[in-house]
């Protein structure tokens, strides 16, 4: 079956840049999706087709794409960017596949 | 503003039927502009998809879940139900209603809006 793969963590101190990646072997010819979740929350789009940002998200949050790789950023991290993010994408079957995740840790 | 909010028992007897309806306000579920999906995850684990419906009542699952699930929609009471049959405690998860939107000719889906959650836990 088709698999995204993360890191499990990343670490940044406040005001640096967080790069998370997420690969799979779709990823050139499907978009990917990033979602924000805190805990005990629901996931909250962030980023959709590779590098588009929802009304509401700040610019801080930014996606790229590059081969089998899509990229996270998020520049001049903030405490309350503390969170798991997962990405998501689509197999060529049609089946929603997501990322294990990786959580993110503002030292 | 769109809002999704599940309902349904928060406890499930193994072998038994989870069943969840989500009930959408805020917009038309027979928008055909976009798919009803229902995601799990279990305590501490990541995010699962079980599947998608359209209004018209075209459904996409999971392969892995594919023998268990059924996800219907009801139009008049803008609601869409998911059902899990023969669970055990791996089906142990908050469930997640959402709607989806497809991007492309393959259908390349996304979630821009979801609901709380809510907790089922599978036990005697």
């Amino acid at each position: 079956s088709y698999e995204l793969t993360q890191p499990p963590s990343v670490s940044v101190s406040p005001g640096q840049t967080a790069r998370i990646t997420c690969s799979g072997d779709a990823l050139p010819k499907q978009y990917a999706y990033w979602y924000q979740q805190k805990p005990g929350q629901a996931p909250v789009l962030v980023i959709y087709k590779d590098i588009e940002r929802p009304s509401g998200i700040p610019e801080r949050f930014s996606g790229s794409s590059s081969g089998t790789t899509v990229t996270l950023t998020i520049s001049g991290v903030q405490a309350e960017d503390e969170a798991g993010y997962y990405c998501q994408s689509t197999d060529t079957s049609g089946t929603v596949v997501f990322g294990g995740g990786t959580k993110l840790t503002v030292l | 503003q769109l809002q999704l909010q599940e309902s349904g028992p928060g406890l499930v007897k193994p072998s038994e039927t989870l069943s969840l309806t989500c009930t959408v306000s805020g917009g038309s579920i027979s928008s055909s502009s976009f798919y009803w999906g229902w995601i799990r995850q279990p305590p501490g684990k990541g995010l699962e998809w079980i599947g998608n419906i359209y209004y018209s009542g075209s459904t996409y699952y999971n392969p892995s879940l594919k023998s268990r699930v059924t996800i219907s929609v009801d139009t008049s009471k803008n609601q869409f139900s998911l059902k899990l049959s023969s669970v055990t405690a791996a089906d142990t998860a908050v469930y997640y209603c959402a709607r989806g939107r497809a991007v492309g000719a393959t259908p390349n889906y996304y979630f821009d809006y979801w609901g709380q959650g809510t907790l089922v836990t599978v036990s005697s």
